[in-house]
């Protein structure tokens, strides 16, 4: 059955480093989003990406996030300048079509990102 | 998205059935009632969604009121594999909307 993968599945840095998290969303799928858990709390959404650009962002995707699909399988988030509060866990998603009543999101294992 | 409200915590017995309920009372015409899982710290795995009609797959049966003001997502012969925290999500099935996770249910099946 196909899935999302998500490299690496633990991620160390320091404060102020930048980091990339890397996803291979499904295949056939287009539409492409990450969401984010930290420890013990909600998942909380930050932002999705079509055809090329972001749909819909949340108020944590701020100036020191990107994301990019740097070839037809990759799809990446990069924060620039790590802080303390952005280690959690980060999931890709991705789904099939833009269909109503279609719309099921298939989750990656998740990557656990450390920042100290 | 439309509120929605379900126990925090709820237990079962392994082999029979898990009802977990979820209240939507402000739901839109438009808006689909889905059903996720989260098993310990995995993403959170899709089990089931629907609109207006029961629905039934291989994971689970979804029974939404006639009022579709709450549901019930059925784990029909509950393992011991399927303790996880279960959300459900009312939502507007736009292709670029995220989805809004709330508490959930945290389901322990028990031997």
């Amino acid at each position: 059955e196909p899935e999302v993968t998500q490299t690496p599945s633990h991620q160390v840095t320091q404060m102020g480093q930048e980091v990339i998290l890397r996803c291979v969303p499904i295949s056939n799928h287009l539409y492409f989003y990450w969401y984010r858990q930290i420890l013990g709390q909600k998942v909380e959404f930050l932002v999705s990406f079509y055809n090329n650009e972001i749909s819909e962002k949340s108020e944590i995707f701020d100036d020191q996030f990107s994301v990019e699909r740097p070839d037809g399988s990759n799809f990446t988030l990069k924060i620039r300048s790590t802080k303390l509060e952005d280690s959690a866990m980060y999931f890709c998603a991705s789904r099939e079509t833009g269909l109503a009543g279609e719309g099921e999101q298939y989750f990656g294992p998740g990557t656990r990102l450390t920042v100290t | 998205d439309a509120k929605t409200t379900q126990p925090t915590s709820m237990d079962c017995a392994e082999g029979r059935a898990a009802n977990l309920p979820c209240n939507h009372s402000t739901i839109s015409g438009n808006e689909y009632v889905y059903w996720y899982r989260q098993i310990h710290s995995q993403g959170p795995q899709y089990i089931i969604h629907g609109l207006k009609n029961n629905e039934t797959n291989e994971m689970a049966s979804l029974i939404i009121t006639e009022d579709r003001k709450s549901s019930t997502l059925i784990l029909p012969h509950a393992t011991l594999r399927d303790t996880a925290v279960y959300y459900c999500i009312v939502r507007v099935d736009k292709a670029g909307n995220m989805l809004t996770f709330g508490g959930g249910t945290r389901l322990m099946v028990k031997p």
